[in-house]
């Protein structure tokens, strides 16, 4: 079955800095990649997707870019603030949905002032 | 706003009893609903698929008979906890998928089984 892994397990980076989250998925045939915030005590929030068929997707601060070739997405997060602290999923899908996915193991982000 | 509506948000029972979950999708009609689980400082587990109108397809070593499932119409899902013990004490978080394909979650369900 699909294996995603997800680097680094804690991240923390001074305000105004960008973070950098990374995964690694094993099927070559998965073709949806969702991230997803949880706040502590809180449900996971999407926060931004990208399918197989792009390579980068960008919502203000956030932007998602994926590799096929090498089987890896990343999240990246611009200007952070300390708001954007919170625990970071990535997941993959070979249902081109959210439908049966797999979870990485989550990063923690800590924007500090 | 929100798009998925869970209840309670935290519950504390006696070993033993058995305890309901709600799920409402708000903003759309949900055939499929999702149960997962989640201990502190862990990834999301899949439990369980919710199919409105059918039974619900449970994961691996997820035991169908304690951990009902019914999705009796198309904004309503339950999970009910049967016998509980403090080892089914987690995280329990339901999700819908939309009709575009985006999975969401609801707010989760801290369950405390003393």
């Amino acid at each position: 079955g699909e294996n995603v892994e997800q680097h680094p397990s804690t991240l923390s980076v001074q305000e105004g800095d960008s973070a950098v989250i990374k995964c690694t998925y094993s099927d070559s045939a998965s073709n949806y990649f969702p991230w997803y915030k949880q706040e502590l005590g809180k449900g996971p929030q999407l926060i931004i997707d990208i399918r197989s068929n792009v390579g980068e997707k960008k919502d203000q601060r956030i932007a998602v870019t994926l590799n096929k070739t090498a089987k890896h997405f990343s999240l990246h997060i611009t200007e952070t603030q300390p708001e954007d602290s919170a625990v970071y999923f990535c997941a993959a899908s070979l249902d081109n949905s959210g439908y049966a996915l797999n979870f990485g193991k989550g990063t923690s982000l800590l924007v500090t002032p | 706003g929100a798009v998925v509506s869970q209840h309670p948000s935290r519950v504390i029972c006696k070993s033993g009893t058995s305890v309901k979950i709600e799920c409402r999708s708000l903003d759309f009609q949900a055939t499929t609903m999702f149960w997962y689980r989640q201990f502190p400082k862990q990834s999301l587990m899949l439990m369980a698929t919710s199919n409105e109108g059918s039974k619900a397809t449970y994961e691996q070593g997820v035991e169908k008979d304690k951990f009902l499932i019914n999705h009796a119409s198309l904004t309503l899902s339950t999970l009910t906890v049967t016998s509980a013990h403090p080892e089914d004490s987690s995280f329990y978080i339901c999700s819908v998928l939309s009709g575009t394909g985006e999975l969401f979650f609801g707010e989760g369900s801290r369950l405390t089984v003393l």
